[in-house]
């Protein structure tokens, strides 16, 4: 079974902290994503990478960093938490080519900036 | 550019009736691929269905069938026979459908409840 996995479902940070989300695929997928949700806005994507230490600036990839050292693992940075990053963030992975190749996501992580 | 467009925010639909969730794209790209994903209250996004620009027939996959009408730039999801399980975020993306542009751009979503 495929699956992508968030390292929390729920995180509450300070103004000015560093955050590090974490995101996990089991599946090989060159691809993966972050992207953050906010009611009335949808899906909005933060950073893609395509390959191990690539890395692409999404639509919004203001106050936010990305970091992918192994195929399996894509991060996401925040480096001084402010409130309006308050969201939901998801990761998603796929793989490359035409045709189908849909994005499987993970649970997401509620983040809460204080 | 790519922008999909989900005009109804909240629908209310009563048990076994049939659905259909509105969606429409614009895009300058030649070839491209329509998604609809169901998320649930517990986050996580579940794809459903895809649709090909230039597939000849509307895709289906169980109760789930797409109503694509190139001409109009419309993609909607019909959901036949609804059950409880599918209240939930609907949302409709879309992405160009040459290699290595692989990012999806999602709608705002409807929010489906079924009532019983």
């Amino acid at each position: 079974d495929v699956k992508v996995t968030q390292s929390s479902r729920y995180l509450v940070k300070r103004t000015g902290e560093k955050v590090f989300l974490e995101c996990v695929q089991d599946m090989d997928h060159e691809n993966m994503f972050w992207y953050r949700q906010d009611p009335g806005l949808g899906l909005r994507l933060i950073y893609f990478s395509y390959d191990v230490k690539m890395k692409e600036k999404g639509d919004i990839p203001e106050g936010y960093s990305v970091s992918r050292e192994k195929k399996e693992r894509f991060s996401l940075i925040l480096e001084s938490a402010s409130t309006n990053q308050t969201s939901m963030y998801l990761c998603a992975s796929s793989s490359p080519g035409q045709g189908i190749h849909e994005q499987y996501f993970g649970p997401g992580t509620r983040l809460t900036v204080t | 550019a790519q922008k999909i467009t989900q005009t109804q925010p909240g629908m209310f639909v009563q048990e076994k009736e049939a659905v259909t969730l509105d969606c429409t794209y614009d895009t300058s790209d030649p070839s491209y691929g329509l998604f609809w994903y169901k998320q649930p209250s517990s986050g996580e996004m579940i794809f459903l269905i895809y649709q090909g620009s230039y597939d000849q027939q509307n895709a289906t996959e169980g109760r789930y069938s797409l109503n694509f009408q190139k001409a109009r730039k419309s993609a909607n999801l019909v959901i036949s026979a609804s059950q409880l399980g599918d209240s939930a975020m609907y949302f409709c993306a879309m992405r160009p459908a040459n290699f290595g542009n692989e990012k999806l751009t999602f709608g705002t979503g409807t929010r489906l409840t079924i009532i019983p």
